[in-house]
């Protein structure tokens, strides 16, 4: 079975925090995203990666960053946390399917708070 | 942006019952279409994938696929108070980004 682990499943942070969300695959997936939810918005992408040490902006990068040091890790950045940034996160790995497609496993979601 | 709609929820149907989830997407170069079923409080879990036109079926759910009107359907046959979820239509592309509807909720009532 497809693993995918994120580093907590809730955090409170202050604004003006840097903020590390980390995530770890053990299937040696090639592709690696963070999205956040929110209510209302489906999920957004915020980054991606498609190999080591190679990143893309995702729909909405603004406030973030990432880092992808390891294959298996993927790491995301809020440099300064706003209170907008709270939301849920979640980090998901992809393979192909063999059919065209590639699917998308997801990791259980950091619910991140900034007060 | 890839747009992908879903019918506004929330959906209520007795157990037994057929819910219908619809979808539309934008992009007709949309190649892969995938369902993911999310229990609250929970993350996406893929139930279902559909890559050619016509139906797919896989249990008590089936996924519908019309390239052609840009529209793509789950139905989940004899439903029961365990499918009670937000049910999330994904569409990709030739890459490997998937665009995300907003999703619909699904009450199963008992």
């Amino acid at each position: 079975d497809v693993k995918v682990t994120q580093s907590s499943r809730y955090l409170v942070k202050r604004t003006g925090e840097k903020v590390f969300l980390e995530c770890v695959q053990d299937m040696d997936h090639e592709n690696m995203f963070w999205y956040r939810q929110d209510p209302g918005l489906g999920l957004r992408l915020i980054y991606f990666s498609y190999d080591v040490k190679m990143k893309e902006k995702g729909d909405i990068p603004e406030g973030y960053s990432v880092s992808r040091e390891k294959k298996e890790r993927f790491s995301l950045i809020l440099e300064s946390a706003s209170t907008n940034q709270t939301s849920m996160y979640l980090c998901a790995s992809s393979s192909p399917t063999g059919t065209g497609g590639e699917t998308q496993y997801f990791g259980p979601g950091t619910r991140l708070l900034v007060l | 942006q890839k747009e992908v709609e879903q019918n506004s929820g929330p959906l209520s149907v007795p157990e037994g019952a057929i819910a219908s989830l619809n979808c539309t997407y934008s992009d007709r170069g949309s190649q892969s279409f995938f369902w993911y079923r999310q229990y609250s409080g929970k993350s996406p879990e893929l139930i279902m994938s559909i890559y050619s036109n016509g139906d797919k079926e896989d249990g008590r759910f089936t996924a519908q696929l019309n390239k052609a009107s840009q529209y793509v359907s789950l139905l989940i046959r004899d439903s029961q108070p365990s499918d009670s979820a937000t049910y999330l239509c994904a569409v990709s592309s030739n890459d490997y980004k998937l665009s995300f509807g907003a999703g619909t909720t699904v009450t199963v009532r008992a």
